[in-house]
Formats: structure tokens, sequence, C-alpha cells
């Protein structure tokens, strides 16, 4: 399995609501990784678990809550969002430094 | 502090024309190199990478990209560009001692038949 898993693929919600975004790879990859992008922009980093714990948080809202259950999944877990939260997060994966990452195909948020 | 530069925004080619996309970069030491491609709506797929060795790496769908310590550049070449080709491409460079990954701001390729 070379894949990163995304899901759900779209969604919308309310700047009320609470909703999760998963993300599962089974590559036996050590790292793992959120990114936001927004319409014709590259990704921006916003966290990276590295063997289960949290090493890089690039001053991320609280509004946005990542979760790292086991090392083949991660949550990001999303409260109180607003309407400029809206895009495209990717979920990516990497063996090591070097090796680049393997992206999953995103979810598309729309904040409403 | 590392930095990468794309400098075309929008590239529009022929069909069987070549290619060639710029990348500089920025860092004091050698980096670990990246060209990634994103078609409308989708993730990110790795289309090649340089980390030490032959300057000259192969990848995937036909593509190569050249490392000049020189002129810290990167650049990915195509001989023949098939309309499939058309996408975002982004240049993207790393380190031994972080896991962050910077990316350039992108470069968008049209292709006409």
């Amino acid at each position: 399995d070379t894949e990163v898993t995304q899901t759900p693929k779209h969604l919308v919600m309310g700047m009320t609501n609470k909703k999760s975004l998963k993300c599962e790879q089974h590559m036996g990859h050590r790292a793992m990784y959120w990114y936001k992008q927004k319409a014709k922009k590259p990704p921006e980093l916003m966290f990276v678990y590295s063997y289960e714990k949290l090493s890089i948080n690039e001053s991320v809202p609280s509004r946005f809550s990542p979760e790292c259950p086991n090392s083949s999944l991660l949550n990001l877990h999303l409260h109180a969002l607003q309407p400029e939260d809206s895009a495209l997060y990717l979920c990516a994966s990497s063996q090591a430094r070097g090796y680049g990452y393997t992206f999953g195909s995103g979810t598309r948020l729309t904040v409403v | 502090a590392q930095s990468v530069t794309q400098p075309d925004i929008h590239i529009t080619v022929s069909e069987g024309a070549s290619l060639e996309l710029r990348c500089n970069y920025s860092y004091g030491a050698t980096p670990y190199l990246f060209w990634y491609v994103q078609s409308p709506g989708q993730g990110l797929q790795l289309l090649l990478k340089y980390f030490s060795g032959d300057t000259l790496v192969q990848g995937i769908k036909g593509f190569e990209a050249e490392f000049k310590r020189s002129q810290s550049s990167f650049n990915l070449r195509k001989p023949s560009v098939h309309w499939s080709d058309a996408a975002e491409y982004f240049c993207a460079v790393g380190t031994y001692n972080t896991d962050k990954l910077i990316f350039g701001t992108g470069t968008r390729l049209q292709v006409f038949p």
C-alpha cells in the first residue's frame, strides 16, 4: 500500500460546527504532516508529527487541533472555524528526511 | 533561512515542444530538492528528488532535473510535453535537520494542442 488516504474528500461546515479530518497511511512512514493550501498558492505547513509526537506547530490557531492516535493515523479536529479557513487540507507522510513526502488527495473544506 | 524561487508563474507550450521549469534555492549547505506536480483539486505527486550523487536525476512521466550547485538551481525538463502534463508544478527544498519542506510559489503549465 503506497497511498495516503484522506477522508472526507469534501466537507461543508458552519462556523459553530465541530468536525474532524482523517488521514491514514500504511507505508510505515515515521512522520506525518498537515498542510493547508489556498487556491493558486503553495501548501503551507501546519503541523508535523514525528514518531507520533508533535514536532512542529507553525503557530496555527487553536481552532485547529491535531491528533496522532497511532503511527498510521492522523486527525485534524476543527472547531469554530472562520470562512477564511476554507481551503484544501492536505495530509502527507514521509519515510525519512530526503525521501520526500507522499501526499493524500486532500479534503476540500468550505466554511459557511 | 531556506527559500525557493520559481520565477515563472505561468508557462504555455505547444504539445510536443520541450519544457524547462526553473527553480532556484537559497541554503548554505547541499539541500534536499524535490519537484511535485498537482492537478486541479488533487494532492501533490512527487516527480523526482535529489539529495546526493549524480546531479542529473530522472523521474516519473519522462521528467528529469539537474542540480547545479554553482547556480543554486534545480530546473525541471521534459523533451516532449503531452497535453496531460498541464498542471501546477512546485519545487521544494528540505534539509537534513528538519522535517519541514519549503515550497516555491509554483509554475502553472498550460499545454496547447
